[in-house]
């Protein structure tokens, strides 16, 4: 079956620390990786995407890079703010883009 | 361009009742999934809708039920509400031949009592 398995929160940085949030899958398939954030209130907002092994996604300093050997497309980023709180989820789409499959999502607090 | 809407934004209902969501899809995009959202947990896929037909369903009971109109919006209703409904129900579109990236509405909190 499919899964999206990401790490426990709640996470704490302070400003301008390096961020990383591991998500690890399992697929039937070729699936399309993506991260999806949530700032409070708010509908899910896509951050990046990956659609083939090997491939980096990346958008306003966050990246991930789909790896197939390990299953895994862990968010990166070199420097945290205090606006990148927020609740981030890592998502899967099969094949067929037919249906998403999320992970639990991990909640992200900066402070200054 | 608007983006996904949905409506309405709140909603309180009691148990046994019944409940209708709705969302409109992002210009251009032909196809809307329902997700329902459990508090501190990752959406979870309800079903998908294009050319106004159920396309899939995940793990949900016959309670939840859908339609897509002729003009690519989309209902969710909810028959016999329980406790455990009370969720963020989010609305996604997407445009069948243009891969599988999913634009996300602000979703609809229903809170059942």
């Amino acid at each position: 079956g499919n899964s999206v398995t990401q790490m426990e929160g709640p996470v704490t940085l302070s400003e301008e620390a390096f961020l990383t949030i591991n998500c690890t899958y399992t697929a039937t398939g070729y699936p399309s990786l993506f991260w999806y954030v949530q700032y409070p209130g708010e509908g899910l907002q896509l951050l990046l995407k990956a659609t083939k092994a090997d491939d980096k996604g990346s958008n306003k300093g966050f990246e991930a890079t789909y790896r197939k050997e390990t299953t895994s497309f862990h968010l990166e980023k070199g420097s945290v703010q205090v606006s990148d709180s927020a609740v981030y989820f890592c998502a899967l789409s099969t094949a067929t883009g037919n249906q998403f499959y999320f992970g639990t999502g991990t909640s992200l607090t900066v402070i200054p | 361009d608007a983006g996904v809407t949905q409506s309405p934004t709140h909603l309180i209902k009691t148990r046994g009742q019944q409940v209708t969501l709705r969302c409109s899809p992002k210009s251009g995009h032909d196809t809307v999934s329902w997700y329902q959202q459990a508090l501190g947990q990752g959406p979870q896929f309800i079903f998908q809708y294009y050319e106004e037909e159920e396309r899939q369903r995940g793990n949900f009971p016959d309670r939840f039920s859908g339609h897509q109109f002729p003009n690519y919006s989309s209902e969710l209703n909810v028959n016999a509400l329980l406790l455990g409904d009370s969720a963020l129900y989010l609305c996604a579109s997407s445009w069948l031949a243009g891969g599988n990236e999913q634009f996300f509405g602000p979703g609809t909190r229903l809170t059942v009592l």
